[in-house]
């Protein structure tokens, strides 16, 4: 079993449309919770971060948070063509960082 | 957020050479900094992790003689790719922790892209 698991899509989404990511983990001991966004040929780069049972927002993003059930959600508002890249989930766990495989997020006009 | 920058951002070289690629968290202190590869169209695969003034922590698998990590300073670790080869060609990605988000909080840098002829 991954310690990370997401769908690796694509998920195709409309213009303005929201885009719903998820990711489940299996350390139930994790604490920290990341979504990074990977455009094709770049480094990953922090989107939003959370830490506590719940939503957290943030602009056109929104992060929710289930530790009972262990997963966290991504939630792309308003939807544009620059969203189009692979998105990451990350749980702190074990002392590092783990990645999932991500999920590829395709935004069409 | 917290801004790391690597050198160089790509690289051509020849087999049997050897690499040197810095990473530097610019205006935050990392007492720990990561180092990723990423293979096309495949996931980010930890390589080490390099703690300031100790030795890095080699991910199995991951030739420690081959890949030479030093963490001289809070804010510079240095991968140096020995003796190259085609197989080692890849995107390598460094990132450190800390800044004002958080110690788990992983900010990357620009990755460097390695081509071995």
């Amino acid at each position: 079993q991954k310690e990370v698991e997401q769908n690796s899509g694509p998920l195709s989404v409309p213009e303005g449309a929201i885009a719903s990511l998820n990711c489940t983990y299996s350390d139930r001991g994790s604490q920290s919770f990341f979504w990074y966004r990977q455009y094709s040929g770049k480094s990953p780069e922090l989107i939003m971060f959370i830490y506590s049972n719940g939503d957290k927002e943030d602009g056109r993003f929104t992060a929710q948070l289930n530790k009972a059930s262990q997963y966290v959600s991504l939630l792309i508002r308003d939807s544009q063509p620059s969203d189009s890249a692979t998105y990451l989930c990350a749980v702190y766990s074990w002392g590092k960082l783990q990645f999932g495989a991500g999920t590829q997020v395709v935004v069409t006009p | 957020g917290a801004v790391v920058s690597q050198h160089p951002s790509r690289v051509i070289c020849k087999s049997g050479t050897s690499v040197k690629i810095e990473c530097r968290s610019l205006d935050f202190q990392a007492t720990t900094m990561f180092w990723y590869r990423q293979f096309p169209k495949q996931s980010l695969m930890l390589m080490a992790t390099s703690n300031e003034g100790s030795k890095a922590t080699y991910e199995q698998g991951v030739e420690k003689d081959k890949f030479l990590i030093n963490h001289a300073s809070l804010t510079l670790s240095t991968l140096t790719v020995t003796s190259a080869h085609p197989e080692d060609s890849s995107f390598y990605i460094c990132s450190a922790r800390g800044g004002r988000d958080g110690t788990d909080t992983q900010y990357f840098g620009p990755g460097t892209r390695l081509t071995v002829l």
